[in-house]
């Protein structure tokens, strides 16, 4: 299977930050990956997908890069409704995996 | 508008089995495809599988792969997960998720989540 690492695994930022979030595969998933943020008590919630593409409805201060191994998630402005926790996931290959998270926490 | 509502909490004991289940609306149901995945308390997420519901084919997770089965019901728009065998470290929020028609979309809806408690 497919691993995804996620780091950090948390951080602390200010509102107003720039918050980057990597997403390491052991084997190249092309660009099939995408991005979630989980609130408390909450399900998940699209980000991201096909690496890059901004989910309809999504605030345009989150961002996506990369592909084969190595994605980022950005948020190039941290609003307070940010703070929760990021799971990327990789659609190449089943099984379908999930990184373990980063918390975006207050500072 | 699109909705995916899942069947309430359940307890359940060890080496029991549970089923869940997911009933779609707002789209055409057998245009899209359908996963579940789940939460234990405090961790992540796992994937457990995917129901294709225009033929109801199955793809399993190997973790899964001997104790799960997933079934749609085209005629009401519900799949199911049933899981078998229970454990303990079964207990978790399981999630069914739709995926977008695109190619690498992700999951655009998901259920509300059913937990489910293996407790002797």
């Amino acid at each position: 299977a497919i691993q995804l690492t996620q780091f950090p695994s948390s951080l602390s930022a200010s509102v107003g930050d720039r918050v980057t979030i990597t997403c390491r595969a052991s084997q190249g998933v092309s660009s099939a990956l995408a991005w979630y943020q989980q609130k408390p008590g909450k399900g998940p919630k699209l980000l991201i997908y096909d690496a890059s593409s901004l989910e309809s409805g999504v605030p345009s201060r989150f961002s996506g890069s990369g592909s084969g191994t190595d994605f980022t998630l950005t948020i190039s402005s941290l609003q307070p409704e940010d703070f929760a926790i990021y799971y990327c996931q990789q659609f190449n290959t089943y099984p379908l995996t999930f990184g373990g998270g980063t918390k975006v926490e207050i500072k | 508008q699109v909705q995916l509502v899942q069947s309430g909490a359940e307890v359940k004991k060890p080496g029991a089995s549970v089923k869940v289940s997911c009933k779609a609306s707002g789209y055409i149901f057998t245009n899209y495809y359908m996963h579940w995945v789940r939460q234990a308390p405090g961790q992540g997420l796992e994937w457990m599988g995917i129901i294709k519901p225009s033929g109801g084919s199955t793809t399993y997770a190997q973790k899964f792969q001997d104790r799960v089965t997933m079934t749609r019901d085209t005629s009401t728009t519900t799949v199911y997960m049933e899981l078998s065998s229970l454990k303990s470290e079964d207990t978790a929020v399981y999630y069914c998720a739709r995926e977008g028609r695109d190619a690498y979309s992700g999951y655009d809806y998901w259920g509300q989540g059913t937990l489910v408690t293996v407790s002797s």
